[in-house]
């Protein structure tokens, strides 16, 4: 059973550039979690999503970020018109109930 | 609002040096906590969950163990492959029914040499 799967593994965006994080979650898990770890800082909650549905935003930014699950493919983090306080590292987690599973994470520099 | 805070923030042990790592919580209602372990460059691997006072669980050099404001990470004669930050997070119970939110602390760096 493969684990989680997150691309790219890296990325850098210039300031003002899109930037996309894709997350496969594992095989029978329809829950979907977005953290986000700052240099010296823990893991922070960013949204929780089920297929199609956004549970719970509210760590996520008012501006600029989005997320979805759609009901084919896997989850998507977006962030718009990113700033160089936006590099850090982005982990997404399945779960199918309590237990959440993460993966490898993409690792987000901004020029 | 959930907290969970994690000491020491680093430990340097000698393999075979026993010792614990400490996570105290405050959650409005505890659904479970977990502990997790990070190596360098890679995501959080999944350890333990408990989910009530007494509960202890272990796992080869590892057992955690629960009480109703902390937890212990208990690591018997370590050995350098040990090496990495563990984590505690709490789960609080959610009224919507659906699993939530995992709150994280800073972590414990451990390093343990020959």
């Amino acid at each position: 059973n493969a684990g989680v799967m997150q691309n790219p593994r890296h990325l850098v965006r210039r300031r003002g550039q899109e930037a996309r994080l894709r997350c496969s979650p594992m095989k029978g898990h329809s829950h979907v979690y977005w953290y986000r770890q700052l240099p010296e800082e823990g893991l922070k909650f960013m949204v929780y999503l089920q297929k199609e549905n956004i549970i719970d935003e509210s760590g996520m930014p008012k501006e600029r970020f989005s997320a979805e699950f759609p009901k084919e493919g896997p989850s998507i983090l977006r962030i718009q018109q990113v700033v160089r306080g936006d590099s850090a590292a982005y982990f997404c987690a399945s779960s199918p109930t309590g237990t959440q599973y993460f993966g490898p994470g993409t690792r987000l520099l901004v020029l | 609002e959930d907290q969970v805070t994690q000491s020491p923030e680093a430990l340097r042990l000698q393999e075979g040096e026993s010792s614990s790592l400490n996570c105290s919580y405050t959650v409005s209602g505890l659904r479970g906590l977990f502990w997790y372990r990070q190596d360098p460059g890679k995501g959080p691997e999944f350890l333990f969950t408990l989910y009530s006072a007494g509960e202890e669980k272990e796992k080869e050099r590892l057992k955690a163990t629960l009480t109703k404001k902390e937890s212990f990470l208990h690591i018997t004669a370590p050995k350098p492959e040990d090496s990495a930050t563990y984590l505690c997070a709490v789960q609080a119970v959610a009224n919507t029914g659906t699993a939530s939110k995992l709150t994280f602390g800073t972590g414990t760096r451990l390093q343990v040499t020959l």
